[in-house]
This record gives structure tokens, sequence and C-alpha cells, in this order.
């Protein structure tokens, strides 16, 4: 168990719809990052962020948006969904952030599973 | 552009047996980070290792070692004496020097038999 928990652990729902997704990080952790796993697109890194901000931007749509709030858990929606967006959808937290040089050790969540109908 | 290829889609291994997992990126940058995650078949990621590309220095971690070369974009894993809980998907993976130019490769699934 990383410590890192993830709510829910299966989400179903319609295209056009919207999603919420929720991570807690592991206790003392400031940072927490997004990543998405899809058959298609396989593994990618979604975003970062750091005590409440915004680090680091990877390939995340405009319809996705992230948010960290000040008690640290972070929240990842997805809005007007798409059948392509069915994948499994990971947090990771690490003590720091990541960037400029520097890297923490990620701990993953056991990942909330999307699928869109 | 910036990409990571693993070329081995699968290997299976008995086990004791050594195995080496290939990962070949591609990127412009002069400062990079290089990443290898195993994913076992309950779906968790598991950080294994980061690698700057200022230090070509192989590392070794228990039956685990890692061999970067610069010269030919290679970030190879090798597992020594493979056991039955090394089978997982291993993914190999790329960053920019701000983490926001980041590319897992396609992922290698190991299995390893009794």
């Amino acid at each position: 168990d990383s410590g890192v928990t993830q709510t829910p652990k299966h989400l179903i729902t319609a295209t056009g719809q919207r999603v919420t997704l929720r991570c807690s990080p592991r206790s003392g952790d400031l940072s927490v990052y997004w990543y998405q796993q899809s058959l298609d697109q396989g593994l990618q890194f979604l975003i970062q962020y750091y005590n409440g901000e915004e680090r680091a931007k990877g390939n995340i749509l405009e319809r996705f948006s992230a948010q960290q709030f000040p008690d640290l858990h972070s929240e990842l929606n997805l809005s007007s969904l798409e059948l392509g967006d069915s994948a499994l959808y990971f947090c990771a937290s690490s003590v720091g952030f990541s960037g400029g040089g520097t890297y923490n050790e990620q701990f993953f969540g056991p990942g909330t599973r999307l699928t869109v109908l | 552009a910036q990409k990571v290829t693993q070329a081995q889609t699968e290997i299976s291994v008995v086990e004791k047996e050594d195995v080496t997992l290939d990962c070949v990126y591609e990127t412009r940058d002069t400062t990079y980070y290089l990443f290898w995650y195993k994913q076992p078949p309950s779906g968790e990621l598991v950080f294994l290792i980061r690698r700057n590309s200022f230090d070509e220095q192989n590392e070794i971690s228990g039956r685990y070692s890692w061999n970067f070369q610069k010269s030919t974009s290679s970030f190879n894993f090798t597992i020594t004496a493979s056991q039955v809980v090394d089978s997982a998907v291993y993914f190999c993976a790329l960053s920019g020097y701000n983490f926001n130019k980041f590319y897992f490769g396609s992922g290698t699934k190991l299995n390893v038999k009794p």
C-alpha cells in the first residue's frame, strides 16, 4: 500500500457527461501528479501540482482540469466525455515537486478506472 | 521530438534466468531524465529508478541494474536471477528538465515462469 488513495475505484458514465476523480496524497507529500493509461494512447502524464499550484502540464486536454486543495487532496475533472477517455487514471504523490532539475520519488495510487459508454 | 522506444513487446523467461529490457530514447534536450516503472498484474505503478543525463554511471539495486549509455541513447534494465514476482509490465520514460515533457514507452511485458 503506497499510502495514496483514489476514489472511486471504478466509474461508468455516458458520453457527454462530466466526472470528478479524487486523489489523497501520502501524509506529508506536497506534490500530486495525474496520469492517464489507455489502450490507444498508452501511459501519459497529465499534470502536476505542488502545494496548491500547478507546476507542470503534460498532455492534458482542454476538457480536463485539475486542482489541488489546501488540504492537499487533488481532483481531476473530466467533462464532455468521449469514448476515447475510457482509461485508468493514476494519481501519484511525492514529498517535493519534480522539475527544474529536482525530482522526487513518486508513489502511485491504485487508479480509477473510467469507462465511458 | 522526444520519443521512447521499447521494442520488446513481451518477453518470457524461466525463473533464475537473467533478462534485459531495452529502452531507446530520442531527445534534443541536453538535460533530461530517464525513468523505469513497474506495473505488476495488480495494476498499480511502482517507481523504480530515475537517472539524469549527466550521470552515466550504472546503478545496481539488489537484483536490478541499469545501464545508461548516452552514445547509443539507451537506458537498459537488467534483472538478474529473475523471480516469478518480477512478472509485470515495465515502462521506460523520458522527461525534460521541467517535467512537462514526459513520455512513456509502450512497455515490455515480462513473464517469468517457474
